[in-house]
C-alpha cells in the first residue's frame, strides 16, 4: 500500500544552517505530494506542494522536488531561521480510478533552530 | 466562516462512553477528512466525505468508530464505548474537492481526547 517515510527527528541546526529533510514515498499510482508545517501551539499549514514528476514547489525559502525516479521529495532551505522551528510532515494524496482516495502522512520531523 | 472549526478542544471522557466529536469546515468546501494523531505518531487518515457521502470506511480503527456529515457541511465523528487507546488529537480538514490534483487541505484546530 502508499507510505510515506521521513527522517526521524529531532534536527537541530543554527540559524543560517543548510537544511534537508528526507521524504520518500511509495505509492501505486501517481500521487501528488505535499510538505505540511506545524508551528508551535498552531494547526497544520500547507508548505508547498508538486503534484507531478519534476515539479519543484516552493514557499518562505523552502524548496522540495517531486522525483520518481528516486521516489522522494526532500525538504530544502538555504538558510533557516530560528522562526523555522515546526514540526514538519511530509504527505501524499493519491485517488485511484476506483474511487478510493488516501492521503497518508509521515510521522513528522521537528526542527529546532537554535540563535 | 473564515476556518476549519472542531469542537470540543478538548474533551475528557470515563472509559466505556460515547463521545461526539464535532467538524465544521470551510464554506463551500465539498471534501471533508478526519485524521487521528497520536502520542508521538504521525497522523492517522480515518475517512473522507465528498459531500456527505464516505467513500470509504477501511481507514476507522474499529466498529465502534463512525463518522456522518449532513448537508454537505458539518461532520461528526463518534465513538461509542471508548477505550484508552482512544486518547489521540483528532483533527478535520476540508478541502475544495477530493481527488482533485494538489488538493489542499485546511486543518482545523482539532479535539484533545482523552479516555481516563
Amino acid at each position: 500500500g502508499d507510505s510515506v517515510t521521513q527522517m526521524e527527528g529531532p534536527v537541530t541546526l543554527s540559524e543560517e544552517a543548510f537544511l534537508t529533510i528526507n521524504c520518500t514515498y511509495t505509492a501505486t499510482g501517481y500521487p501528488s505530494l505535499f510538505w505540511y508545517v506545524q508551528y508551535p501551539g498552531e494547526g497544520l499549514q500547507l508548505l508547498l506542494k508538486a503534484t507531478k514528476a519534476d515539479d519543484k514547489g516552493s514557499n518562505k525559502g523552502f524548496e522540495a522536488t517531486y522525483r520518481k525516479e528516486t521516489t522522494s521529495f526532500h525538504l530544502e532551505k538555504g538558510s533557516v531561521q530560528v522562526s523555522d522551528s515546526a514540526v514538519y510532515f511530509c504527505a501524499l494524496s493519491d485517488f485511484r480510478a476506483s474511487g478510493t482516495y488516501k492521503y497518508i502522512f509521515g510521522t513528522g520531523t521537528r526542527l529546532k533552530v537554535l540563535a | 466562516g473564515a476556518g476549519v472549526s472542531q469542537s470540543p478542544s478538548n474533551k475528557v471522557t470515563e472509559k466505556g462512553k460515547d463521545v461526539e466529536l464535532r467538524c465544521d469546515p470551510i464554506s463551500g468546501h465539498t471534501a471533508l477528512y478526519w485524521y487521528r494523531q497520536s502520542l508521538g505518531q504521525g497522523l492517522e487518515f480515518l475517512i473522507y466525505f465528498q459531500g456527505n457521502s464516505a467513500p470509504d470506511k477501511s481507514g476507522l480503527p474499529s466498529d465502534r468508530f463512525s463518522a456522518e456529515r449532513t448537508g454537505g457541511s458539518v461532520s461528526t465523528l463518534t465513538i461509542q464505548r471508548t477505550q484508552q487507546e482512544d486518547s489521540a488529537v483528532y483533527l478535520c480538514a476540508s478541502s475544495s474537492v477530493a481527488g482533485g490534483q494538489g488538493d489542499t487541505q485546511y486543518f482545523g484546530p482539532g479535539t484533545r481526547l482523552t479516555v481516563l
